[in-house]
């Protein structure tokens, strides 16, 4: 079974720094997306990691522990235009295609 | 431009009439797929294809079918559309294989069922 869970709203200050968690429970690990998505748009990647450790680009970073089922994304400066939802997806095994199996998303506001 | 384009962006129809969303890519994928997105849902799969001729059920293919005659277009029938199927639908594509990083999203179908 798939399970994924981050929270389900965030608000943050503009210029500040924001993390956003996601932990998963999943049969088959291929990788970890981070999507960003505004409101009545198609989500848009923003990061990808299949090993341990920091990827880092520009204002946006994501981390992952497969050993503990763990992720984060971090948004650095933040500007009025990443309030967006952010959603976590791990991709599955073969068996289930390679799918993509998302969280609910995280909703994040940046406030003034 | 790559790009994946699904039509129509808007529909409004009744129960029971039946209906098509067409979705294509230009980008040579063989992986395509739907999903369905509602609030605190989330994306939920609803039928994926790996490559012509090759389709299978995703998490929620109840009330829907798909087909996969070519490459590059990947339509969703719905047969005989309910209120229930009211939603965001989304049609994603990328290459195949383990390697594959991100998946490409259409721009979504807003579909209601009255």
């Amino acid at each position: 079974g798939q399970n994924i869970d981050q929270p389900t709203e965030m608000t943050a200050t503009e210029g500040a720094i924001v993390q956003i968690n996601c932990t998963y429970q999943t049969s088959g690990f291929n990788g970890l997306f981070w999507y960003q998505q505004h409101a009545g748009e198609a989500p848009t990647f923003l990061s990808y990691n299949v090993l341990d450790g920091l990827e880092e680009k520009g204002r946006f970073s994501s981390f992952l522990s497969r050993s503990k089922g763990y992720s984060y994304l971090l948004l650095k400066e933040l500007q009025m235009k990443d309030s967006a939802s952010y959603l976590c997806a791990v991709k599955g095994n073969s068996n289930s295609g390679y799918a993509l199996n998302f969280g609910k998303g995280t909703s994040l506001l940046v406030t003034p | 431009e790559a790009q994946v384009t699904q039509n129509p962006r808007y529909l409004i129809t009744v129960t029971g009439k039946k209906l098509t969303v067409t979705c294509s890519q230009n980008m040579n994928h063989e992986y395509m797929s739907w999903y369905r997105q509602d609030p605190g849902l989330g994306l939920r799969q609803i039928y994926y294809s790996m490559n012509v001729e090759v389709t299978d059920k995703g998490d929620v293919p109840e009330g829907y079918k798909v087909s996969r005659k070519e490459k590059r277009n990947f339509p969703l029938i719905l047969e005989s559309p309910s209120p229930n199927q009211t939603s965001l639908y989304f049609c994603a594509s990328s290459l195949k294989g383990q390697r594959v990083q991100e998946q490409y999203f259409g721009p979504g179908t807003r579909l209601t069922v009255t």
